[in-house]
């Protein structure tokens, strides 16, 4: 599976959109994106996930950009709830289980 | 539903002592897997299971097994514990149909090995 790159911590005010980027410049082309958040000290939370197309949810946006080697996960409206880390995670097919990296600490702040 | 429940919340054990890990899902998923995720640390995958009968390893296997006798259940044995398994152990599921990886945690048990 491919490796992602993530910014270690960001911020945002709440009720502004938050932007989280990861890079994946090694991305097959079966290999798929997905976003999971774990908020402090719970189970992590499947939140999105996209192979080519943008998606959206209830709970978010990803953006996926053409080349497929960078992605972007918005939030629309932040709020404090949303405070957590979030995976960044590439994977294709098979079921040797989903690799976490170290993640984006993303803090809302009031 | 209650998706992914796992049992106990906490423990403690002296090193050498032995424990199962209890996790159950009621999803009708066939795949079901452990990770262990140390403090600062992303989660790391322990063992995987495909289906009733089916087990495998993943990255940190050593000093741990499971079983899979049903669809719902998936323990994990530790058979002497030791305090580098001191972790956070996480029960995840999902469905193979579809290809997609999307999968649904338990809340976590904490352990610590004295």
């Amino acid at each position: 599976d491919a490796k992602t790159t993530q910014p270690p911590s960001m911020d945002c005010a709440e009720g502004r959109a938050a932007n989280l980027p990861c890079n994946h410049s090694t991305i097959s082309g079966n290999e798929y994106v997905y976003w999971y958040r774990q908020i402090h000290s719970q189970g992590p939370q499947y939140i999105i996930h996209g192979l080519k197309n943008n998606e959206t949810n209830e709970m978010a946006s990803l953006i996926i950009t053409e080349d497929r080697k960078s992605s972007t996960l918005i939030l629309p409206h932040a709020t404090l709830r949303d405070t957590a880390v979030y995976y960044c995670i590439v994977k294709g097919g098979g079921a040797d289980g989903l690799t976490f990296g170290k993640g984006t600490h993303l803090i809302i702040q009031p | 539903n209650a998706g992914v429940t796992q049992t106990p919340k906490f423990q403690v054990l002296k090193t050498g002592q032995s424990m199962t890990l209890q996790c159950a899902q009621d999803m009708n998923h066939e795949y079901m897997s452990w990770y262990r995720q140390d403090p600062g640390m992303g989660l790391r995958l322990i063992h995987y299971s495909v289906g009733a009968g089916i087990t495998d390893q993943g990255e940190v296997p050593n000093g741990y097994n499971v079983s899979r006798s049903t669809t719902e259940d998936f323990p994990l044995r530790l058979l002497s514990a030791a305090p580098s398994q001191t972790s956070v152990y996480f029960c995840a599921s999902r469905g193979l149909a579809g290809g997609s990886d999307t999968q649904y945690f338990g809340p976590g048990t904490r352990l610590t090995v004295l």
